[in-house]
C-alpha cells in the first residue's frame, strides 16, 4: 500500500515568503507528527496531531511556524516569513493510533526547504 | 534536557566484518529506545527497539540491549553487508501530552565495501 507522502520534494524559496508543506499519511492513520532535520542532525520533534487537534506543539520553534490537520488526514506545516536557518529537510510521519510505544511511526521521504 | 549521543561516522568496514555503532543517553525518567535506519533516498524506518532495561531489540541481524546502568544502547551485527550502507539513528522515546516524543541522535552514516 502506500506510504507517507510528501509534496513538494524541493521547495526553493527567498528570505521573507511563505511557504506550504504538505504531508500525506497512511490511510487511517490517526496521529502525525512533523519533524525538521538540519545537515548533518537528527529529527528533531515539531508537532504532533491526533486526529484534528494538535496534541503537543511544543517543539515549533516560534510563532512562524503552523501546523494544520483540518480532517484527519492531510496536514500542512506552514512558515511565514521563511529566514536561511529555516533551511532544512522537513518529515511528516504517521502511525496507526494513539502514538503508544507500540504503535510504529512511517516516514515520509521529507520534503527539502532551501532559503536564499 | 534529554540527548542522544552517537559515535560520528562515517563507519567503513568491508563486507562481513563485525559492526558496533555506540549510542548513550541521559534522560529524566525512564526512556524507551530505537533505533532507525534510512536507506538512501528513502525515509527513516524503525529497525529495532527495547522498551525497558535489558531488554534487546533485534532485527534483520541487527542487535541492541538496553543497559540501564551505562545509559547506553549501542547497535551491533556480526557480519555486515553491503546493503546495510545507510544512515542510523538512535532515538530515546519519553511519553509527552499523551503520546511518545522522540529525541533523535545526530545519525552515524555506515558505509560496507564488498
Amino acid at each position: 500500500g502506500a506510504g507517507v507522502s510528501q509534496t513538494p520534494s524541493n521547495k526553493v524559496t527567498e528570505k521573507g515568503k511563505y511557504v506550504e508543506l504538505r504531508c500525506d499519511p497512511i490511510s487511517g492513520h490517526t496521529a502525525l507528527y512533523w519533524y525538521r532535520q538540519s545537515l548533518g542532525q537528527g529529527p528533531e520533534f515539531l508537532i504532533y496531531f491526533q486526529g484534528t487537534g494538535a496534541a503537543d506543539d511544543s517543539g515549533l520553534p516560534n510563532d512562524r511556524f503552523f501546523a494544520v490537520r483540518p480532517e484527519g488526514s492531510v496536514s500542512t506545516l506552514k512558515i511565514q516569513r521563511t529566514e536561511r536557518g529555516d533551511s532544512a529537510v522537513y518529515l511528516c510521519a504517521s502511525s496507526q493510533t494513539s502514538g503508544g510505544l507500540t504503535d510504529t511511526q512511517y516516514f515520509g521521504p521529507g520534503t527539502r526547504l532551501t532559503v536564499l | 534536557g534529554n540527548s542522544v549521543t552517537q559515535m560520528e561516522g562515517p563507519v567503513t568496514l568491508s563486507e562481513e566484518a563485525f559492526l558496533t555503532i555506540n549510542c548513550t543517553y541521559t534522560a529524566t525518567g525512564y526512556p524507551s529506545l530505537f533505533w532507525y535506519v534510512q536507506y538512501p533516498g528513502e525515509g527513516l524506518q524503525l529497525l529495532l527497539k527495547a522498551t525497558k532495561a535489558d531488554d534487546k531489540g533485534s532485527n534483520k541481524g541487527f542487535e541492541a540491549t538496553y543497559r540501564k546502568e551505562t545509559t547506553s544502547f549501542h547497535l551491533e551485527k556480526g557480519s555486515v553487508q553491503v546493503s546495510d550502507s545507510a544512515v542510523y539513528f538512535c532515538a530515546l522515546y519519553l511519553p509527552s501530552g499523551g503520546s511518545y516524543i522522540p529525541t533523535f541522535g545526530r545519525g552515524t552514516s555506515l558505509i560496507v565495501h564488498p
